[in-house]
């Protein structure tokens, strides 16, 4: 079975930074691009980053582009998403998920998220 | 304003049929990307429903059906069931970055 589990995330003051992480088994980790995707309290989905299996290929919304850095650990079958000089409208659930090509392919699995609060 | 719209919301009675609409532009769906949707039942994480803007993955019910055409899409849902009532976003790709409709509240009545 096919999990993903996020964890990182927290109430953070603006301007400052956060890692989350997600957990991944049940599937070949590095057969997988990998993404985030966030959804602000009672709002609709946003891509945030994708990354490919091996790394080369990585891909940013320009709403994020040059705070938040996506990396994996094929090894520890891990994703992670470093987000710096996080702003109030961060606030979001953070969902990692699965895509079998980084660029085009459907997300197959979701995690359940990991919320983020930025504020005061 | 998302790229791709959504009505916010649509309704129907058990049994019925409804259909909800994706618009995007010749930069996203007219320039022939897939559409996949998406459904996020209450409290719950997104679902993939179609992928490559009329197939069904494994499991989901033939009540479910996806059509393209032109810079629009449309996913549609045949016998309405109660357990149906879930929030639908439609994604595909601008600029070859991911994008999402604004999703639409499906009520069963």
């Amino acid at each position: 079975e096919v999990q993903l589990v996020e964890s990182g995330g927290g109430l953070v003051q603006p301007g400052r930074s956060l890692r989350l992480s997600c957990a991944a088994s049940g599937f070949t980790f590095d057969d997988y691009a990998m993404h985030w995707v966030r959804q602000a309290p009672g709002k609709g989905l946003e891509w945030v980053s994708g990354i490919s299996w091996n790394s080369g290929t990585i891909v940013y919304a320009d709403s994020v582009k040059g705070r938040f850095t996506i990396s994996r650990d094929n090894a520890k079958n891990s994703l992670y998403l470093q987000m710096n000089s996080l702003r109030p409208e961060d606030t979001a659930l953070y969902y990692c998920a699965t895509s079998i090509v980084v660029v085009i392919a459907p997300f197959d699995y979701w995690g359940q998220g990991t919320l983020v609060t930025v504020s005061s | 304003q998302s790229v791709l719209t959504q009505p916010p919301s649509v309704s129907g009675a058990p049994g019925q049929r409804v259909t909800i609409s994706c618009t995007g532009s010749s930069s996203n769906i007219g320039a022939g990307y897939d559409v996949h949707w998406y459904q996020q039942l209450p409290g719950t994480a997104p679902k993939l429903l179609i992928y490559g803007s009329t197939n069904r993955p494994s499991g989901v019910p033939d009540r479910f059906s996806g059509s393209k055409s032109g810079t629009s899409a449309s996913l549609a849902i045949t016998g309405l069931q109660a357990e149906d009532e879930a929030d639908y976003y439609c994604q595909s790709y601008d600029s070859s970055l991911r994008v999402f409709g604004g999703g639409t509240k499906l009520t069963v009545l």
